[in-house]
């Protein structure tokens, strides 16, 4: 089981419509992390937050945009998204950085289509 | 700049092979590496991971040597089951603080009874 649970399983949302990913974890963990995910690939890095504070942003477009209400929850809002942006978003907590031999645990993710 | 290369796949094997998945990485400092598996429809696992020169992981049959000479990190298991298909990705983070996880590409394992 899981311990980084994502809802929704699945979304399909139109390029006008505004949805959000949600992310919640109870390990204690102070470093949460967004990730996108395309078919056949590896995880490409979106968002990390380090005791609820962004502190990298792989230059994502503005039109995802995250929240870290509290130190458990992580949301990814979005707003006028591409079909280009149907993927497999995953969610993912560690230990605070800078120890970065701390492994990431990842959620089962949200896929996201695009219509 | 860092990089995590694994073995092309797909990888296609019988059930109680031996199995086999190279992983080499060029990096600055000294990286953690880890082996994460991905089973179809799911988010991806932590297998096993080695955080300094000479360390074993190993977890479910699967092991892996940190091995500093080479910059690899190979995964191996004695014997694989049909329910080891899934893909497996090669992965490293560097010492500092970006938490940033570099991926190889993934290999695709299919194991046929």
């Amino acid at each position: 089981d899981t311990e980084v649970t994502q809802t929704p399983k699945h979304l399909v949302m139109g390029m006008t419509n505004k949805k959000s990913l949600k992310c919640e974890q109870h390990m204690g963990h102070r470093a949460m992390y967004w990730y996108k995910q395309k078919a056949k690939k590896p995880p490409e890095l979106m968002f990390v937050y380090s005791y609820e504070k962004l502190s990298i942003n792989e230059s994502v477009p503005s039109r995802f945009s995250p929240e870290c209400p509290n130190s458990s929850l992580l949301n990814l809002h979005l707003h006028a998204l591409q079909p280009e942006d149907s993927a497999l978003y995953l969610c993912a907590s560690s230990q605070i950085i800078p120890n970065s031999n701390q492994p990431q645990h990842f959620g089962d993710g949200t896929r996201l289509s695009i219509l | 700049g860092d990089s995590v290369t694994q073995m092309e796949g797909p990888v296609t094997l019988s059930e109680e092979a031996f199995l086999t998945i190279n992983c080499t990485y060029t990096a600055t400092g000294y990286p953690s590496l880890f082996w994460y598996v991905q089973y179809p429809g799911e988010g991806l696992q932590l297998l096993l991971k080695a955080t300094k020169a000479d360390d074993k992981g190993s977890n479910k049959g699967f092991e892996a040597t940190y091995r500093k000479e080479t910059t690899s990190f190979h995964l191996e298991k004695g014997s694989v089951q049909v329910s080891d298909s899934a893909v497996y990705f090669c992965a490293l983070t560097l010492s500092g603080n970006t938490g940033k996880l570099i991926f190889g590409q993934g290999t695709t394992l299919q194991v046929k009874p």
